[in-house]
């Protein structure tokens, strides 16, 4: 099976602070995503990586940066905490296929709140 | 316009019934489509997902993809109240990699 584990399950952190968010995948998979879910407006991209080292912007990547050094590693960095940061955070990898017919895989999500 | 639309419910319906959940998608050239279950508290986990024109059945799923209109469609015969979730379509977009876009995802109430 595959598995997508993130770090933390709950944060709490203070406005102003850097926010690190940890995601690691088994299955040698070169695609990894980072999606933010609230209430009302789903899944929204943040930013996604085909290959270590290579970064994508999604559609909300204002606030936020990632780090790709290793295969199965996938970092989210929040370099300044703000309350309006307070969301559920998903990871997810996928394999390369040319066609594109993958699946993505989810972690089991990290729920930040920023005081 | 979002890249992949749909209606936010909650859809209700007793059990038995069929649920049909619809979504459409902007990117005309995407290939790849999915739905995604995901219980309260929960990840999304893949239940469907499409690639060409028409139907698929997988059980008591029904996944249908009409291109030519970008829309795509979940049919659950015989819901069951297990069934209760949100429903999220995804689609797979092209930008020097893959990425997928979700939609915001529709709530499903099967009533026993």
């Amino acid at each position: 099976d595959v598995k997508v584990t993130q770090s933390s399950r709950y944060l709490v952190k203070r406005t102003g602070e850097k926010v690190f968010l940890e995601c690691v995948q088994d299955m040698d998979h070169e695609n990894m995503f980072w999606y933010r879910q609230d209430p009302g407006l789903g899944l929204r991209l943040i930013y996604f990586s085909y290959d270590v080292k290579m970064k994508e912007k999604g559609d909300i990547p204002e606030g936020y940066s990632v780090s790709r050094e290793k295969k199965e590693r996938f970092s989210l960095i929040l370099e300044s905490a703000s309350t309006n940061q307070t969301s559920m955070y998903l990871c997810a990898s996928s394999p390369f296929r040319q066609s594109g017919a993958v699946e993505a895989f989810f972690g089991q999500g990290t729920r930040l709140t920023v005081v | 316009q979002k890249e992949v639309e749909q209606n936010s419910g909650p859809l209700s319906v007793p059990e038995g019934a069929i649920a049909s959940l619809n979504c459409t998608y902007s990117d005309r050239v995407s290939q790849s489509f999915f739905w995604y279950r995901q219980y309260s508290g929960k990840s999304p986990e893949l239940i469907m997902s499409i690639y060409s024109n028409g139907d698929k059945e997988d059980g008591r799923f029904t996944a249908q993809l009409n291109k030519a209109s970008q829309y795509v469609s979940l049919l659950i015969r015989d819901s069951q109240p297990s069934d209760s979730a949100t429903y999220l379509c995804a689609v797979n977009s092209y930008t020097g990699g893959f990425k997928t876009i979700f939609g915001a995802g529709t709530r499903l109430f099967v009533k026993a």
